[in-house]
């Protein structure tokens, strides 16, 4: 079955300081990655994907995700976190639209 | 643009009653779908429509739970009878593409609130 972990519920870091937000998944055949944002009572926010092509993709509001097929991971970075970015960050899986238990990232001013 | 529209954002009533949940997707988008978000079980799909014909509907919880898509420009989400355990967040998506679309980003109302007392 096809599957999304984010292994971690909370992640604090300094404004200024690069975030990580992990993502491991569990697909059969190449897999479609997406990774969703969430404010306060809104809906989901698409902030990038990955479909195929260059491990590093580039997607909204200075995020990024690296691809890693040994891994089977497609984690989500930024090189300067900003408190605007506290949120709740979803990782899903396009092949049957499963998405991640959510990782509640805290920006610290 | 206009984004996905949900109504209605709130929604409180009794254990027993009819609830009707609606959605209007973005304007040419193909592909429809309706999850539950809840704390304990997080963003569950519960079925989706590609080009107005239900495609997956293996997460609608029981018979109490039944979704149509009548038209590219609406959906609603009925529960009937509701039960408390029904509270949650609801929330339509819309993604564009044909056959490809789980290639696609999926496009989020703002959701309905829904508490069943």
């Amino acid at each position: 079955a096809q599957s999304v972990a984010q292994p971690e519920d909370q992640v604090n870091v300094a404004e200024g300081n690069p975030l990580t937000v992990k993502c491991t998944y569990s697909v059969s055949g190449n897999p479609y990655l997406f990774w969703y944002v969430q404010y306060p009572n809104r809906g989901l926010q698409f902030l990038l994907k990955y479909i195929t092509g260059d491990n590093l993709v580039k997607g909204s509001y200075g995020f990024e995700a690296e691809f890693n097929k040994s891994q089977t991971s497609f984690h989500l970075k930024k090189p300067s976190a900003l408190v605007s970015d506290s949120a709740l960050y979803f990782c899903a899986v396009g092949q049957n639209f499963v998405f991640g238990p959510g990782t509640r990232l805290s920006v610290l001013p | 643009d206009a984004g996905v529209i949900q109504s209605p954002r709130h929604e409180v009533t009794e254990m027993g009653q009819e609830v009707t949940l609606r959605c209007k997707p973005i304007s040419g988008h193909n592909s429809l779908f309706w999850y539950r978000q809840t704390m304990m079980r997080g963003l569950e799909l519960l079925i989706y429509f590609n080009n107005n014909v239900p495609i997956d509907d293996s997460g609608m919880p029981e018979d109490r739970f039944s979704a149509k898509m009548p038209n590219a420009s609406f959906s609603t989400l009925k529960i009937q009878p509701s039960e408390p355990r029904d509270s949650a967040v609801y929330f339509c998506a819309s993604s564009p593409g044909g056959t490809e679309y789980s290639n696609q980003p999926q496009h989020f109302g703002d959701g309905t609130r829904l508490s069943i007392l």
